[in-house]
């Protein structure tokens, strides 16, 4: 499987950020679908993940903010994060979790960076 | 919440064998991990799940230099004939309600 990472890479404080990863070489039916953020030069954060079903569990550092959805007949997921701002500039990364019960990102896009500036 | 540590750096020669670990906290200690590789400017690369009783499957096309152990709540990635390129810094995972990451290893390769 591959993912693919796209959305703005500038976006305003108190925007509403969107990202899209795009699905190619594998169903999205049985997994979960990831998003990653990556402060530049510090360690992973998880943010959240939507099954291919619609069900969703968010970090609960993001809960307030955060929309997740998932289109499998587009092969696509998508996330947004609403009144971001300078804290959440940052590499975004999706990546794909499971089968089953198991959660190990198996496979992750090269990730965007998204900085928040006026 | 599980917690999952790592040591922030580790050293080892060119063709040499190295051991990194990532401790699962106290009530933990049956989980399964995840570790991942991420190379200097690079995303993440999924290099196995690792089992609590050593189990471990590699991802595709990672070579069988890479190697997972268990014993405890630690848990284990050998790399050996380390090669320049595995210089990078290598994540553990878990997950349970959350998913969480530790906080990662750099590893120099001498």
């Amino acid at each position: 499987v591959q993912l693919q990472e796209s959305g703005p890479g500038l976006v305003k404080p108190s925007e509403t950020m969107s990202l899209t990863c795009a699905v190619s070489g594998d169903s999205m039916i049985g997994y979960q679908w990831a998003w990653i953020r990556q402060f530049p030069g510090k360690g992973l954060d998880w943010i959240g993940y939507i099954s291919y079903n619609g069900d969703v569990n968010y970090s609960p550092s993001f809960q307030r903010r955060m929309t997740m959805s998932v289109d499998t007949s587009k092969k696509r997921f998508s996330l947004r994060l609403a009144s971001v701002t300078a804290a959440d500039t940052a590499i975004y990364y999706c990546a794909r979790a499971g089968p089953g019960d198991s959660r190990a990102l198996d496979s992750w896009g090269q990730g965007t960076l998204v900085t928040v500036s006026s | 919440q599980v917690v999952l540590t790592q040591s922030p750096s580790a050293s080892a020669s060119l063709g040499a064998s190295v051991k990194l670990t990532c401790t699962l906290s106290s009530g933990h200690s049956t989980y399964a991990i995840a570790w991942h590789q991420q190379q200097p400017q690079k995303g993440p690369r999924y290099l196995m799940n690792l089992t609590g009783d050593g189990s471990h499957a590699r991802g595709d096309g990672i070579p069988a230099r890479f190697s997972g152990s268990s014993s405890g709540a630690e848990r284990y990635l050998t790399i050996s004939s380390l090669q320049s390129e595995d210089e990078a810094d290598y994540y553990c995972q878990t997950w349970g309600t959350v998913v969480v990451f530790g906080g990662g290893t750099k590893l120099t390769v001498l």
